[in-house]
């Protein structure tokens, strides 16, 4: 069962362009929602990150939406840049435990085209 | 502030054999996770260290190992190694348990033949 659905797997972007990536979860217990960048050959960067007590949260051109009731949340990538093509990962973890891991989505390979 | 490093960076094994991946933490983090990402594929989490005792194991078989040390460096060790265990191995270390701001290293490319 997969507990993050993330969406569209693959996303094609004109340079300057707003990127949208959706997220879907299942466990009303997650409490920290990040966003991962990820390019070839390296590990994943933590980009932005988001908790349930908040609607949204924007860094630089990286905005979170979250929608508690609908369960859902999306990363949306203003003027987009032909540096930004790379894999982006959504996860969600539950921190009220003793071991928070995360649990991430499939990822969403991004190219943004000049 | 030195960031998390993993080695090697690249891998190849038998089927069968045994391989230990390293992995040094970001300065200040005593908490390390490993992940495996297949191709095309998010990561997936094997397990966390913590105080140098497993905390936390994802559904991975017990032929994954692991180690911590007093410098909160970790090892990950796999026996009998599978052709499905090629992946792109990771570690990630936080803060602490409960501090999931997780920072990962560049990764270990194991290739099983």
């Amino acid at each position: 069962q997969q507990q993050v659905k993330q969406s569209p797997q693959s996303l094609i972007v004109q340079k300057g362009g707003i990127s949208i990536i959706n997220c879907a979860y299942e466990n009303t217990a997650f409490d920290y929602f990040p966003w991962y960048q990820q390019f070839p050959g390296k590990g994943p960067a933590l980009l932005i990150a988001i908790r349930p007590d908040v609607s949204e949260k924007k860094e630089g051109r990286f905005t979170i939406s979250f929608n508690k009731s609908a369960k859902q949340f999306s990363l949306h990538i203003m003027d987009s840049q032909p540096g930004d093509s790379a894999t982006y990962f959504c996860a969600a973890c539950y921190q009220g435990g003793s071991q928070g891991n995360l649990i991430f989505g499939k990822g969403t390979k991004l190219s943004v085209k000049p | 502030e030195t960031g998390v490093t993993q080695s090697p960076t690249h891998l190849i094994k038998t089927r069968g054999q045994q391989v230990t991946l390293r992995c040094s933490s970001q300065s200040g983090h005593n908490t390390v996770s490993w992940y495996q990402q297949a191709l095309g594929q998010g990561p997936q989490f094997i397990f966390q260290y913590y105080r140098e005792e497993e905390n936390g194991r994802g559904n991975f078989p017990p032929r994954f190992s692991g180690l911590q040390f007093p410098n909160y460096s970790s090892e990950l060790n796999v026996n009998a190694l599978e052709l499905d265990d090629s992946a792109l191995y990771l570690c990630a270390s936080s803060q602490s348990v409960v501090n999931t701001e997780a920072f990962f290293g560049q990764g270990t490319r194991l290739t099983v033949v």
